[in-house]
């Protein structure tokens, strides 16, 4: 069961690159969601799904894009990247929004924009 | 503002003993606090939650407190041992995690001594 799978692991960009994460779940949970850690710092929000073609903002949206055209897959997409998004980046599922039994997280991509 | 605030970054412990990892917490309308684990260079793994209807919730050697009235939670590690260190976050949701709303302390490093 391989749960939450996040490609690439590392990645370096230069300023004004675009990249695409990838990020696939197996466990045909509803909800994904793309969260960002800064050292230091928590996990915060980028953008949500609810299900096949419905997503939306979270804390920090700037800068991104984000599709959800299958259940499976949620890609994240940055757009002329800048050295503020240099930052690790988790994906994660969960099952119809229940907080309580705990989201799924992917191993993260390392993301360095130079 | 932060709303979840780990104002310990790092806690150090003897194997055998108690690890008590604290959490505050600003938003009285949180319905659910969680806890996760997270080792490096891998994703959070969800460790165990509480209601805020509870005051408590026990998982073998975690314990999750939930004093409403200070804002306040803390997980109880009983006995600590030395696979237990690693950074533990807390979390709080909104509306059950409906809306993605679901928000983390900056975390503490736990390092469990042999």
């Amino acid at each position: 069961n391989a749960g939450v799978t996040q490609t690439p692991k590392f990645r370096i960009l230069k300023i004004g690159q675009s990249m695409t994460l990838q990020c696939t779940q197996d466990m045909n949970h509803n909800y994904m969601y793309w969260y960002r850690q800064d050292p230091g710092m928590g996990l915060k929000l980028i953008y949500y799904s609810v299900g096949a073609g419905i997503t939306d903002k979270g804390e920090v949206p700037n800068g991104y894009n984000v599709s959800r055209s299958t259940t499976e897959d949620f890609p994240l997409r940055l757009e002329l990247a800048a050295p503020s998004q240099t930052s690790v980046y988790f994906c994660a599922s969960s099952y119809a929004g229940q907080a309580g039994y705990g989201y799924t997280f992917g191993s993260g991509t390392r993301l360095t924009v130079v | 503002d932060q709303q979840v605030k780990q104002n310990s970054p790092s806690l150090s412990v003897q194997e055998g003993r108690i690890s008590i990892l604290n959490c505050d917490y600003t938003n009285s309308m949180f319905d659910y606090f969680l806890w996760y684990k997270k080792y490096p260079a891998e994703g959070p793994t969800f460790l165990i939650s509480i209601s805020s209807i509870k005051d408590k919730n026990e998982d073998g050697r975690f314990t999750v407190f939930l004093n409403k009235s200070a804002k306040h939670l803390s997980l109880h590690i009983v006995p600590s041992q030395p696979g237990d260190s690693a950074v533990y976050f807390c979390a709080a949701s909104l509306y059950g995690g409906s809306q993605g709303n679901l928000i983390f302390g900056k975390g503490t490093k736990l390092s469990v001594k042999p």
